[in-house]
């Protein structure tokens, strides 16, 4: 019963360099959200996504850019990275909409040197 | 800002006391969610509360809210050293979008 799974756990980049962050869900669920999290912020959405194929802006989208090609599965990219997308990387979903509760990951440590 | 700003931003207390942590904001909402974050791991749902509602208990959980305040608080009775954790409140106001405040965090000694 893995619930949201998220790869890789940590990760080290160097500014420019591109990396996708996975995040897969086996609990049949609908919508899924990227998260970051910094400290002393609470988290911050980045992009979601209502269904398969479907994507949507979150609070803070820029220098980010997702897809959802099957229900299960919500790539989180970064094409450029630079120093200020260091941070904590959540990945969340929910069974069919937004005013239901949302399952975490354990995240993605990043840092971008 | 649909944004909860939880108070005191850290809590410290012995097992078997009680914590209080509250949760303010200031628009209108549609329910107001309690999450808990062990430390290096994901957020983990506590409690949900409708705002047609004013309490809510789970366990060693109680909720509550108070729409014409527009505050929140969190009650955890009975605190265990299992307890340690940050704790976030998170808001689902008209913008249909789950937005989570700053957290609290507990330590309970043991």
């Amino acid at each position: 019963n893995a619930g949201v799974t998220q790869t890789p756990k940590f990760r080290v980049l160097k500014t420019g360099q591109s990396m996708t962050l996975l995040c897969a869900q086996d609990m049949n669920h609908e919508y899924m959200y990227w998260y970051r999290q910094d400290p002393g912020m609470g988290l911050r959405l980045i992009h979601y996504s209502v269904g398969e194929g479907t994507t949507a802006k979150g609070e803070v989208p820029d220098g980010y850019n997702v897809s959802r090609l099957k229900k299960q599965n919500f790539l989180l990219g970064l094409e450029s990275a630079a120093p200020s997308q260091t941070s904590v990387y959540f990945c969340a979903s929910s069974y069919s909409n937004l005013a239901q509760p949302q399952h975490f990951g354990d995240g993605t440590r990043l840092s971008i040197l | 800002s649909q944004q909860g700003e939880e108070d005191p931003q850290a809590l410290s207390i012995q097992e078997g006391e009680n914590a209080t942590m509250n949760c303010s904001y200031k628009t209108s909402i549609n329910n107001l969610q309690w999450y808990r974050q062990n430390s290096g791991r994901g957020l983990v749902h506590l409690i949900l509360i409708r705002s047609n509602e004013r309490e809510k208990h789970s366990g060693r959980l109680r909720v509550t809210l108070d729409t014409s305040k527009k505050s929140s608080s969190l009650l955890i009775t009975a605190s265990r050293a299992a307890d340690t954790a940050s704790y976030f409140c998170a808001i689902l106001g008209d913008g249909n979008k789950l937005v989570f405040g700053a957290g609290t965090i507990l330590r309970v000694k043991s």
